[in-house]
């Protein structure tokens, strides 16, 4: 198993500019998730999926889009990237989406900075 | 609303030391609390985790309990190593809320020979 796989590793953008980071599982997890880390701050929760084609918002999910059209994909989509949005991002997964004590597996995280 | 405060890093200990992270959290209910960390250039993963009240996680020689009484998670290790070099994130969901995790603003341990 490849677990939480995220692509891309790095992205550079202007302000303006929109882009997908995607994220994959294949461990047939029905609860996905995206977080951002800034420093200071923790991890806060953008987006969050409990199965195919249902998903909904989390902590911080201005300025970002999610779709969730199979249970393996996640896609995350800026749509006019600002230099706010500089951070890290790293997508997780867990089995139950109804439970509070899943152990989440995270990818390896994809660093972006806006310009 | 619910938080975890953790203490401020960074930590810089001689191996073999003995390392304690500081953890408290608020929450209405009863979280299920947790320890992730994560390796230079890598994504987190779960260290340990206790579900209720006065259970012990543990997990690589760390250890944490979950303290209802002083809403707290400690970690814990009695001799640490260099490869345990790392930031800790400390974070809690509550029951009803699914995997939504509420993180701390992590801790980074350094590690010296």
């Amino acid at each position: 198993n490849a677990g939480v796989t995220q692509t891309p590793k790095f992205q550079v953008l202007k302000t303006g500019q929109s882009m997908t980071l995607q994220c994959a599982q294949d461990m047939n997890h029905e609860y996905m998730s995206w977080y951002r880390q800034d420093p200071g701050m923790g991890l806060r929760l953008i987006h969050y999926s409990v199965g195919a084609g249902i998903t909904d918002q989390g902590e911080v999910p201005n300025g970002y889009n999610v779709s969730r059209s199979t249970t393996e994909d996640f896609p995350l989509r800026l749509l006019s990237a600002a230099p706010s949005q500089t951070s890290v991002y790293f997508c997780a997964s867990s089995q139950r989406p109804e439970s509070s004590t899943d152990t989440q597996y995270f990818g390896p995280g994809t660093r972006l900075t806006v310009l | 609303g619910d938080s975890v405060t953790q203490m401020e890093g960074p930590v810089t200990l001689s191996e073999e030391a003995f390392l304690t992270i500081n953890c408290t959290y608020t929450a209405t209910g009863y979280p299920s609390l947790f320890w992730y960390v994560q390796y230079p250039g890598e994504g987190l993963q779960l260290l340990l985790k206790a579900t209720k009240a006065d259970d012990k996680g543990s997990n690589k020689g760390f250890e944490a309990t979950y303290r209802k009484e002083t809403t707290s998670f400690h970690l814990e290790k009695g001799s640490v190593q260099v490869s345990d070099s790392a930031v800790y994130f400390c974070a809690l969901t509550l029951p009803g809320g699914g995997n939504k995790l509420t993180f701390g603003t992590g801790t980074q341990l350094k590690v010296e020979l």
